[in-house]
């Protein structure tokens, strides 16, 4: 069946360092998203990508950054310059960026500050 | 600038009943659609029904229907006969066709608490 992992599921970081949520999906989708949720809060788009090798900013990229060298595949690392990065993210995919089309999601990674 | 906005924080309804959950929206696109999705705790994120702006009919799928009032900009979701599985945060979303309104915009939620 097509869709979208995530992993890990859970992921305990220290202060300082780097980690990378993993997203990959077999749809064949061009476009794909990364946003993050805060408890009780909507969702926040962090950075998005509509094809390989392209990537652009979203609301809130500040302290995350993010490759697509594949189209099945868009890691986002968390980096130490993200100051409050304990929220659940989540990576969604869509065929085209067109008012038609929704997003697929991940299940999510819910990644905790130790 | 698009903007979707979810009046309601929270809603309890009794299961077997019928519910609908508050959405407007605004946006200068004239093409544009419309989404409802579900989110348990769990967290993942359940595509409910979409309605297209140019669509002449609700949208309906199965238990779930859109209220479509273009000219009030409302995109009101229903929820027939609650189960105690509704029991979810709900998320209105909409994307236009140009330019920057083509990435997906969300309201804040509705939180909808079935009770047995």
């Amino acid at each position: 069946d097509g869709g979208i992992t995530q992993s890990p599921k859970y992921l305990f970081r220290k202060e300082g360092q780097n980690v990378t949520l993993s997203c990959e999906q077999n749809l064949n989708h061009d476009a794909m998203y990364w946003y993050r949720q805060d408890p009780g809060q909507g969702l926040r788009l962090i950075y998005y990508s509509q094809i390989v090798n392209d990537f652009q900013k979203g609301d809130i990229a500040e302290g995350y950054s993010v490759s697509r060298e594949k189209k099945e595949s868009f890691p986002l690392t968390v980096t130490s310059a993200q100051k409050n990065p304990t929220a659940f993210y989540l990576c969604a995919s869509s065929p085209l960026d067109r008012a038609a089309y929704g997003y697929t999601f991940g299940s999510g990674t819910r990644l905790t500050v130790v | 600038a698009q903007k979707i906005t979810q009046t309601q924080p929270g809603m309890f309804v009794q299961e077997k009943e019928a519910v609908t959950l508050d959405c407007t929206y605004d946006t200068s696109d004239p093409s544009y659609g419309l989404f409802w999705y579900k989110q348990p705790s769990s967290g993942e994120m359940i595509f409910l029904i979409y309605q297209g702006s140019y669509d002449q009919q609700n949208a309906t799928e199965g238990r779930y229907s859109l209220n479509f009032q273009k000219a009030r900009k409302s995109a009101n979701l229903v929820i027939s006969a609650s189960q105690l599985g509704d029991s979810a945060m709900y998320f209105c979303a909409m994307r236009g066709n140009a330019g920057n309104n083509r990435k997906l915009i969300w309201g804040l939620g509705t939180s909808l608490a079935v009770n047995p």
